[in-house]
């Protein structure tokens, strides 16, 4: 079975420090990853996610995430945080031959502070 | 991806009543799902609602407690039974789309008092 480790649980910032959520994964075969992003008081919203191909991805609102094998890693990166990225970050991984259903981390608060 | 409605948004409930959440997805979909979200705690599966069958219950999850419907592709329904202040939650309805990638739903948020 596989299973997510967020490692920050709750990261503060100032607006422009740069960003880099970590996850690791433990599972053997080929996988999806993904990040989620839940705003207060929103629903969880779909990132970013990568499949196969380029392991560096980018996704919405300037964020990105490089997969590196070796390390079981999908880390999320943004150059320059602002304050209205204050929000729930969900790293999942999915594994393509087994069950449809993606596991998720427990998440990290990020507060970003003006 | 689909557009995913979920009745109702929040709530608040007398603890030993029944809260039926409904969940209505504007395409046809294979694979939904509901989630809870205990609050400062991860997603955790509850079942697989499968359509014209029994949900499919993760470890720790019981039909009694947690009654889904899926009469069609497009709308399922959980229902939280005898409810107590633990079952305090969000929960959401989701669906599967390409690879592993899966899209929620707004959320039921439920205090039970």
């Amino acid at each position: 079975a596989q299973s997510v480790s967020q490692h920050n649980h709750h990261v503060i910032l100032s607006e422009a420090a740069s960003l880099e959520l970590g996850c690791n994964y433990s599972y053997g075969g080929t996988v999806n990853l993904f990040w989620y992003v839940q705003y207060p008081g929103q629903h969880l919203q779909l990132l970013l996610k990568y499949f196969s191909g380029d392991p560096l991805v980018k996704g919405i609102k300037g964020f990105e995430a490089e997969f590196i094998k070796s390390k079981f890693s999908f880390n999320l990166r943004k150059p320059s945080v602002q304050w209205s990225d204050t929000a729930e970050y969900f790293c999942a991984v999915g594994s393509s031959g087994g069950s449809y259903i993606p596991t998720f981390g427990r998440g990290t608060s990020l507060i970003v502070h003006p | 991806s689909a557009v995913i409605s979920q009745k109702p948004s929040r709530d608040i409930c007398q603890r030993g009543t029944s809260l039926t959440i409904q969940c209505q997805v504007d395409s046809q979909v294979t694979m939904m799902f509901w989630y809870r979200q205990q609050p400062g705690q991860s997603l955790t599966l509850i079942a697989t609602a499968n359509q014209g069958s029994e949900a499919t219950y993760e470890s720790g999850f019981v039909i009694d407690k947690f009654p889904i419907s899926r009469p069609n592709l497009t709308f399922s329904t959980l229902t939280v039974s005898n409810m107590s202040p633990e079952d305090s939650s969000i929960y959401l309805c989701s669906v599967g789309g390409v690879g592993n990638t899966i899209y929620f739903g707004e959320g039921s948020w439920l205090t039970v008092v």
